[in-house]
Formats: C-alpha cells, sequence, structure tokens
C-alpha cells in the first residue's frame, strides 16, 4: 500500500506556543487529506479535510483559527495548533486519498504525540 | 454515512481464526464497507473492504451478508501481531465522503 509520513513523530512544547505537523505523502498523489485527533483509550475523531489548493472543511466543534491547515501541494499537507494549551495534547494523525481512490483505500500516517506543557 | 455496530472486545488464540463481526443494518446501496485496524501508538493500517462481493487478500477475508446488513472479517491465522482495535467503517465513493471511526473492536490474541 501507499505510505504517508508525518513530522514529527513527537513534540514537546510550552503553553502559549505554536506547532507545526507535517504529513506527506511519499509514492502517490493526495488530492484529499484528512486530519484526525486521537485522545487516550478514545477512537479517531475527524477534524478536518483538506483538498489541495482549497481551504480546508473544519468538522462541528474543531477551531479553524486555533487548527491552521494548508494543503499546498499534492503531496504535503501541514497542521499548525496555534497557542497551544495542555488540553491541546493528543495524538494527532494525517490521512490521505489519492486521486484515483474514489472507493478505494485512504491511507494513514503513524501519527504525531504533541504534549503541551 | 451509515453507522456501524461492533463488540467492544473479543479474544482469540493464537493461530486459530478470529472472526470479527460488524452490523451496518442501515447501509446504503453505494456505501462500502472498510475495515481498518490500529495497533497501540500507531496510525490505522488499511485491511481490507468490499461493495457486496466477498474479498480476500493476504490480510484477511471479507464476507459481506447477502443484504448487506453486517460483514465478517476473517484474520485466518491470528498472530500475536494481530492484538489491535480493529474498525470497521461504511463510506460512499464519493471523494468528499468521510471515514468516521466508531469504538472499534479491541482483539486480543493469547498464547
Amino acid at each position: 500500500g501507499a505510505v504517508v509520513s508525518q513530522h514529527p513523530s513527537w513534540v514537546i512544547c510550552k503553553s502559549g506556543t505554536s506547532v507545526k505537523i507535517e504529513c506527506r505523502s511519499l509514492d502517490f498523489q493526495a488530492t484529499t487529506m484528512f486530519w484526525y485527533r486521537q485522545f487516550p483509550k478514545q477512537s479517531l475523531m475527524l477534524m478536518a479535510t483538506s483538498n489541495e489548493g482549497s481551504k480546508a472543511t473544519y468538522e462541528q466543534g474543531v477551531e479553524k483559527d486555533k487548527f491552521l491547515i494548508n494543503h499546498a501541494s499534492l503531496t504535503l499537507s501541514t497542521l499548525t495548533v496555534t497557542s497551544a494549551h495542555p488540553e491541546d495534547s493528543s495524538f494527532y494523525i494525517c490521512s490521505a486519498r489519492g486521486r484515483l481512490a474514489g472507493s478505494g483505500e485512504q491511507y494513514f500516517g503513524p501519527g504525531t504525540r504533541l504534549t503541551v506543557t | 454515512d451509515a453507522k456501524t455496530t461492533q463488540p467492544p472486545s473479543m479474544d482469540c488464540a493464537e493461530g486459530r481464526a478470529a472472526n470479527l463481526p460488524c452490523n451496518h443494518s442501515t447501509i446504503s446501496g453505494n456505501e462500502y464497507v472498510y475495515w481498518y485496524r490500529q495497533i497501540h501508538s500507531q496510525g490505522p493500517q488499511y485491511i481490507i473492504h468490499g461493495l457486496k462481493n466477498n474479498e480476500t487478500n493476504e490480510m484477511a477475508s471479507l464476507i459481506i451478508t447477502e443484504d448487506r446488513k453486517s460483514s465478517t472479517l476473517i484474520l485466518p491465522h491470528a498472530t500475536l501481531r494481530d492484538t489491535a482495535v480493529y474498525y470497521c467503517i461504511v463510506r460512499d465513493s464519493g471523494t468528499a465522503s468521510k471515514l468516521t471511526f466508531g469504538t472499534g473492536t479491541r482483539l486480543q490474541v493469547t498464547l
């Protein structure tokens, strides 16, 4: 299957700072990328969907000004957590779907664990 | 997208087949059944998907009932590395459709 990478795999930051997480599709062009968040012992929650060159669509309850998403190319999407607070500590996972993957697979990155102190 | 119902947990002895059920009684005609699994602290891994025919790949088999209201994921020879949370998700084929995760089934494979 296709490979999706994330960087960094883990990050610790101080409260009030911003953190950027990168998501790359390594061997296919991702027309659509998704960002999920997962708290301990809970399931994945979709935060937003982004299409290359377009503004992201955020799920209800997700602050678009706090979680900035940029999908500037067919292989790269970034999630920036602005003015992070301890309650933003979570496991952030990106996912990518290719141009021809209408009914096909959606591939997930390995996740980024964010800890805000 | 249709909602799915899975048992919260299951055990399976190593080497035996693991049969994970999923109910999706409100599935519509253009929705596919997807299975993913998540090993602790990793991103979800795609396993298999199908529309109405049974499917098999190197990882698993997917059996979908004729009325499509339920399905079973079969891991033919479970190993300890198959211990994970397994998610059954239904999604249509539209480019704007999303994978929405439920609570899944936590499969524990034991010696």
